[in-house]
């Protein structure tokens, strides 16, 4: 199982709503990553979790919060979002935080912000 | 620093035409390479790797050669199809940390 799972596939929202995405991994993999992608763009780094502890913060706006419950799931709460954060959110994650590893990606989240 | 440049897009190409896309990389110690490509509407999948010096990744009639004297991993494919009409990424990982630097990604349409 090479398998990176997000939910949902599609998430329109307004807002001043609260959602959350979902990313999950059954390849004993202990790096996670969430990434931000415009259309046109390369992913942009978001966060990442090692050993389900959070590692690495890109300066994103406290209306992302990320949790990682453990070693298998990634979450990322979604609060009082701009229309300017609608973009594909894609999760990710490596064998080993420090070994230079392939990174699997998931499909993606479409979030729209209205 | 790390960072990963790629050749400008968008390639238009006709089928069975050769394919290259130049990526050269600016790192520090031993990073390893990849190849990743985005289809419309999806996430990346991992096309291809190589971890050191000289070593060839090669998948789906891609390959791509890791070559440290001139910071370079050039994609290339002998024959593209339709099929092959995706984005593709260049990117790099250090040994030492926990980020991929990604190219920004260079857009592919094959034309029958």
């Amino acid at each position: 199982d090479t398998e990176v799972t997000q939910t949902p596939k599609h998430l329109v929202m307004g807002m001043t709503n609260k959602k959350s995405l979902k990313c999950e991994q059954h390849m004993g993999h202990r790096a996670m990553y969430w990434y931000k992608q415009k259309a046109k763009k390369p992913p942009e780094l978001m966060f990442v979790y090692s050993y389900e502890k959070l590692s690495i913060n890109e300066s994103v706006p406290s209306r992302f919060s990320p949790e990682c419950p453990n070693s298998s799931l990634l979450n990322l709460h979604l609060h009082a979002l701009q229309p300017e954060d609608s973009a594909l959110y894609l999760c990710a994650s490596s064998q080993d935080p420090v070994l230079n590893t392939e990174a699997f990606f998931g499909q993606g989240t479409r979030l729209t912000v209205v | 620093g790390n960072s990963v440049t790629q050749m400008e897009g968008p390639v238009t190409l006709s089928e069975e035409a050769f394919l290259t896309i130049n990526c050269t990389y600016t790192a520090t110690g031993y990073p390893s390479l990849f190849w990743y490509v985005q289809y419309p509407g999806e996430g990346l999948q991992l096309l291809l790797k190589a971890t050191k010096a000289d070593d060839k990744g090669s998948n789906k009639g891609f390959e791509a050669t890791y070559r440290k004297e001139t910071t370079s991993f050039h994609l290339e494919k002998g024959s593209v199809q339709v099929s092959d009409s995706a984005v593709y990424f260049c990117a790099l990982r250090q040994n030492t940390g926990n980020q991929f630097y990604f190219g920004t990604g260079t857009s592919l349409t094959v034309i029958p």
